[in-house]
């Protein structure tokens, strides 16, 4: 079973507009949430991440919404460059919140130029 | 600051070959982790430590071993290498685990055949 769920595989975006990458949650129990970003051949790196008691939180040209009731999170990015492009997980705490992270499968965001 | 080293980054294995893939931190973290990634798919935890001598199991841990007898290192074993054990491996560490953002190695890239 799943409890992070990214439904979307692959997104494509020109360069300059939004991109917007969703992910939904099983376990009402969660109460942080992280994105990381990853290049081919590289490890997955911290992006950023949000707290429940939270509806939103940005840096720079990211911003991360977390909607409790619907159980889901959005990552924006605006503008988005070329730079981004790359597969993006989101993740939790396991159950406990003290507990290792759980991946969801990831979205691909291809920027266009 | 090399962060989390690991080796190797590619190996072909025969089935039922050993290894061990080595992993290597400089942060002086409590926690470390493996995951594995497989095409498509998110990260699913192996194994993870939270400190010298102390390991528990993730969501996958059949036909893998670890230890962690210092806090810098974390290796794991593959006794008898199966095709399905063919997948990306990362390894990871944080200072607490829960909402702390992890420290990723590059990977180590593992066929079976």
């Amino acid at each position: 079973d799943q409890q992070v769920k990214q439904n979307s595989p692959s997104l494509s975006v020109q360069e300059g507009r939004i991109s917007i990458l969703n992910c939904d949650y099983t376990n009402s129990m969660f109460d942080y949430f992280l994105w990381y970003k990853k290049y081919p051949a590289e490890g997955p790196t911290f992006l950023i991440s949000i707290s429940s008691i939270k509806d939103k939180n940005e840096d720079g040209r990211f911003t991360v919404f977390l909607n409790k009731s619907a159980k889901h999170l959005s990552l924006h990015i605006v503008p988005s460059q070329p730079g981004d492009s790359a597969v993006y997980f989101c993740a939790a705490p396991g159950e406990g919140g003290n507990t290792p992270l759980v991946f969801g499968k990831g979205t691909r965001l291809s920027v266009i130029a | 600051n090399a962060g989390v080293t690991q080796t190797p980054k590619f190996r072909i294995l025969k089935i039922g070959q050993s290894m061990t893939l080595q992993c290597t931190q400089d942060m002086n973290h409590n926690y470390m982790y493996w995951y594995r990634q497989d095409p498509g798919m998110g990260l699913k935890l192996i194994y993870y430590s939270v400190g010298a001598g102390i390991t528990d199991k993730g969501e996958v841990p059949n036909g893998y071993n670890v230890s962690r007898s210092t806090t810098e290192d974390f290796p794991l074993r593959l006794e008898l290498a199966a095709p399905s054990q063919t997948s990306v491996y990362f390894c990871a560490s944080s200072y607490l685990t829960g909402t702390y953002g992890y420290t990723f190695g590059s990977g180590t890239r593992l066929t079976v055949v």
